[in-house]
């Protein structure tokens, strides 16, 4: 079974805080995605990787940054968090066979940013 | 044009009925379909993924393409209280995509 963890299942941060969420997947697989949920808007795609150290906006990166130094990991930053980044963040890995394919989420961190 | 809507929900089915659920996508070339379900306050679970035209059961659940059409659906039978949730339709924005795009999501509570 594919398996997905995230860092954290709920985090509480000051505004202006430096936020890291950690992602980390144990099938060796290609892309890894992080998204957010708010009630009303769906998951919305913050960034992807489809490589170590290779990246691509989604349609919201305003605000966040990523790193990936090694393949099972997958990490989001919140610069400089502010309240309207209080949301439930997913990630997600698929094995990237050059479709788009199976997509497995980790459990979530319900960030609060106060 | 939404890339990817849904029936807008919420759908209430007693026990034992058949829940149907619809999704329609705006790109004519996507080749991968998904149905994702989410429990309140867990994140997304993989239940169903087609890439044919036509239907794929698995178990209760059956998903149907049609890809002229442009849409897909999933159909619950003999619903149970546990299929509560929300159901949601991904499909790549893009032919040539490995991101999705999914729907808003469709409620079902199944009335005991």
């Amino acid at each position: 079974d594919v398996k997905v963890t995230q860092s954290s299942r709920y985090l509480v941060k000051r505004t202006g805080e430096k936020v890291f969420l950690e992602c980390v997947q144990d099938m060796d697989h290609e892309n890894m995605f992080w998204y957010r949920q708010d009630p009303g808007l769906g998951l919305r795609l913050i960034y992807f990787s489809y490589d170590v150290k290779m990246k691509e906006k989604g349609d919201i990166p305003e605000g966040y940054s990523v790193s990936r130094e090694k393949k099972e990991r997958f990490s989001l930053i919140l610069e400089s968090a502010s309240t309207n980044q209080t949301s439930m963040y997913l990630c997600a890995s698929e094995s990237g066979t050059g479709l788009a394919y199976e997509q497995y989420f980790g459990p979530g961190t319900r960030l609060t940013v106060t | 044009q939404k890339e990817v809507e849904q029936n807008s929900g919420p759908l209430s089915v007693p026990e034992g009925a058949i829940a149907s659920l619809n999704c329609t996508y705006s790109d004519r070339g996507s080749q991968s379909f998904f149905w994702y379900r989410q429990y309140s306050g867990k994140s997304p679970e993989l239940i169903m993924s087609i890439y044919s035209n036509g239907d794929k059961e698995d178990g209760r659940f059956t998903a149907q393409l049609n890809k002229a059409s442009q849409y897909v659906s999933l159909l619950i039978r003999d619903s149970q209280p546990s299929d509560s949730a929300t159901y949601l339709c991904a499909v790549p924005p893009r032919s040539n995509d490995y991101k999705l795009s999914f729907g808003a999501g469709t409620t079902v509570t199944v009335r005991a």
